[in-house]
């Protein structure tokens, strides 16, 4: 069976703050991929990032930073010097090689205050 | 511009009512999918479709059914609405592409209440 855990129910943090979302998943597929998404206020699911199961690297967009550990599990998300913009719920989900299911986590509201 | 557009963006319905969510992807995808939100319990997959016709449970199936005649078109169905029903439902699409595995794209969302 395929899960996926956000513990974090509710992050508030300062501007300008860096912040981790975590992110823990279980499956036991060998290949799989992992997925976060943005959904700001107006509700649509904005997609952040896509990350394969062989592929361990890190990755920086921006802001924005992702920690693959296949070790642990984890795929946690950090944004760093955080914005008001950055004001949403973000979902990580996951998705298996042998099915095209995408199963999600619970979300991690961030609010960042001025 | 890629394309996931779900028919209401608010519902009210009768307790007992028989409910259509409809969603259309522009994008020639294989995948649709139904999920329902809800606070705290994030998104929960009701169905899952991979071609026409096809379809396979979620994991909240019950009180649900789905159709899936045309490639674009992914259409749930509350058989006798309940309050418990009350819920944001959102629809998504995606490739069916095993090796690059591209990202769902989702619609604006259901927001349902059954009276």
């Amino acid at each position: 069976a395929q899960k996926v855990t956000q513990a974090q129910t509710e992050i508030s943090v300062v501007e300008k703050e860096d912040v981790t979302l975590d992110c823990v998943y279980e499956t036991r597929d060998t290949t799989y991929y992992l997925f976060w998404y943005k959904q700001p206020p107006s509700g649509e699911l904005v997609f952040l990032i896509r990350r394969n199961s062989f592929d361990e690297q890190n990755e920086i967009s921006g802001r924005y930073s992702w920690n693959f550990q296949k070790s642990t599990s984890s795929f946690n998300f950090t944004i760093t010097a955080s914005q008001v913009v950055d004001s949403a719920v973000y979902f990580c989900a996951l998705s298996s090689h042998n099915t095209d299911k995408l199963i999600f986590g619970t979300g991690t509201r961030l609010q960042v205050f001025p | 511009d890629v394309k996931v557009t779900q028919s209401s963006r608010y519902l009210v319905k009768r307790t007992g009512e028989k409910v259509f969510l409809e969603c259309v992807q522009d994008m020639d995808h294989e995948n649709m999918f139904w999920y329902r939100q809800d606070p705290g319990l994030g998104l929960r997959l009701i169905y899952f479709s991979y071609d026409v016709k096809m379809k396979e449970k979620g994991d909240i199936p019950e009180g649900y059914s789905v159709s899936r005649e045309k490639k674009e078109r992914f259409s749930l169905i509350l058989e006798s609405a309940s309050t418990n029903q009350t819920s944001m439902y959102l629809c998504a699409s995606s490739p069916r592409d095993r090796g690059a595995r591209t990202e769902a794209f989702f619609g604006q969302g259901t927001r349902l209440t059954v009276v």
